[in-house]
């Protein structure tokens, strides 16, 4: 049974530009949330979608956007790429979120 | 802002002693309190929820709540070398704490 898949698992972008981090959830999971982990910090909640839509968003512009697909499958989205979004971008799911959560390995976000 | 507070350590103890893990909240009204290991390099992983006051044991693992102080615990019984990593404190699954180090010391 895979549990939550990220891809890519490394990426280096530079300032201004756009990228798309992607996530399969673990089987029969049907939530997806989006943490952003700086180094040496817990993670930040992103946003949350559910049944296709952004059910919770946290303290993130809107440059930071996201989308679930009918497979539960989802995309974070930055636009306008800062230095400040270097970090490792998780991606974790569920069934029910009261049971807690299942992370992938996350990406690693280089912007140079 | 709704604020999750762990000593951020490093916190060193003996293998085979009680390691004591702390967290505190400010959101009065959270109902749902979930710790995570993170070992370096890796992503987090569940250890234990909780909802209710008073403690929850999963073998060497206790969580301990208390509403009425906004304060959550862990407690890692018989402390080995393998538990040696970052510990999580999330209240909802919306707020993280920054961690707390623990170093089991062989």
């Amino acid at each position: 049974d895979a549990g939550v898949t990220q891809s890519p698992t490394h990426l280096i972008k530079t300032r201004g530009q756009q990228v798309t981090l992607r996530c399969s959830p673990k089987s029969g999971h049907d939530t997806v949330s989006w943490y952003q982990q700086a180094l040496g910090q817990g993670p930040q909640f992103i946003f949350q979608y559910y049944e296709e839509e952004e059910r919770q968003r946290g303290n993130f512009p809107d440059r930071f956007s996201g989308h679930q697909f009918p497979n539960y499958s989802s995309e974070l989205n930055v636009n306008a790429l800062l230095l400040g979004d270097s970090a490792l971008y998780l991606c974790a799911s569920s069934l029910d979120s009261v049971y807690g959560y299942t992370f992938g390995s996350g990406t690693r976000l280089t912007v140079v | 802002q709704k604020e999750v507070e762990q000593n951020s350590g490093p916190l060193s103890v003996p293998e085979g002693a009680i390691a004591s893990l702390n967290c505190t909240y400010s959101d009065r009204g959270s109902q749902s309190f979930f710790w995570y290991r993170q070992y370096s390099g890796k992503s987090p992983e569940l250890i234990m929820f909780i909802y209710s006051n008073g403690d929850k044991e999963d073998g060497r693992f206790t969580a301990q709540l208390n509403k009425a102080s906004q304060y959550v615990s862990l407690l890692i019984r018989d402390s080995q070398p393998s538990d040696s990593a970052t510990y999580l404190c999330a209240v909802t699954q919306f707020y993280f704490g920054t961690g707390t180090s623990l170093t089991v010391i062989p």
